[in-house]
């Protein structure tokens, strides 16, 4: 089972930045929080992933909680190429595990 | 940066025949590949894991001898659906990755069986 929740869905307006929450409560200390997203008709896109400290990158930010049991991710400035299904994965950094993937968050951007 | 390569993009099959999709990584070594299924408006379900030169992993519910993997190189895996029906429409999906990186997925196949 996916060990992550999301909302299922969210919309936002075009140039304003996006906020896309995770709670990973049961996370282990090994666990690495990755993120994904799904165009349509697309395999997914690895966008982000961070393990404790708070992560940037070209296409996103990741806001890690103190104790790890949350997350989000930060889209600065959305345009209407960011409108995707966002996965939010936990994936232990010791193994080259399986990924499970929940259902994910539906972004949806009004022009 | 790192690329998987999936083919064919798109595929129409007539029922009892069998299709082969190919995973390539393209720029680098890949121990692991993992095959998924995405029904319409649905999330990715796993399938199976293809380990380099060993059989396949694969999840609950998945016919092994209907849905062939192989993982002949660190760069190649395939999927082959054997005796496909219209069920088997989908949209597959592979990916791969190095030790301790993160996943890249193909663009993925659709499938259509008549």
């Amino acid at each position: 089972d996916a060990k992550t929740t999301q909302p299922n869905s969210m919309e936002s307006n075009e140039e304003e930045p996006v906020h896309l929450p995770c709670n990973h409560s049961t996370i282990s200390g090994t666990d690495y929080i990755h993120w994904y997203r799904q165009l349509p008709s697309q395999g997914p896109e690895y966008v982000i992933h961070g393990l404790t400290s708070n992560v940037n990158n070209r296409m996103a930010s990741l806001a890690i909680a103190e104790d790890r049991k949350s997350s989000t991710l930060i889209l600065h400035r959305a345009t209407l190429r960011d409108a995707a299904v966002y996965y939010c994965i936990l994936r232990d950094a010791n193994r080259d595990d399986k990924i499970i993937f929940g259902k994910g968050t539906r972004l949806h951007i009004l022009p | 940066g790192a690329v998987v390569s999936q083919h064919p993009s798109r595929v129409i099959c007539k029922s009892g025949t069998s299709v082969k999709i190919e995973c390539r990584s393209l720029d680098f070594q890949a121990t692991t590949m993992f095959w998924y299924r995405q029904f319409p408006k649905q999330s990715l379900m796993l399938m199976a894991t293809s380990n380099e030169g060993s059989k396949a992993t694969y999840e609950q519910g998945v016919e092994k001898d209907k849905f062939l993997i192989n993982h002949a190189s660190l760069t190649l895996s395939t999927l082959t659906v054997t005796s496909a029906h219209p069920e088997d429409s989908s949209f597959y999906i592979c990916s791969a990755s190095g030790y301790n990186s993160p996943l890249h997925f193909g663009n993925g196949t659709r499938l259509t069986v008549t």
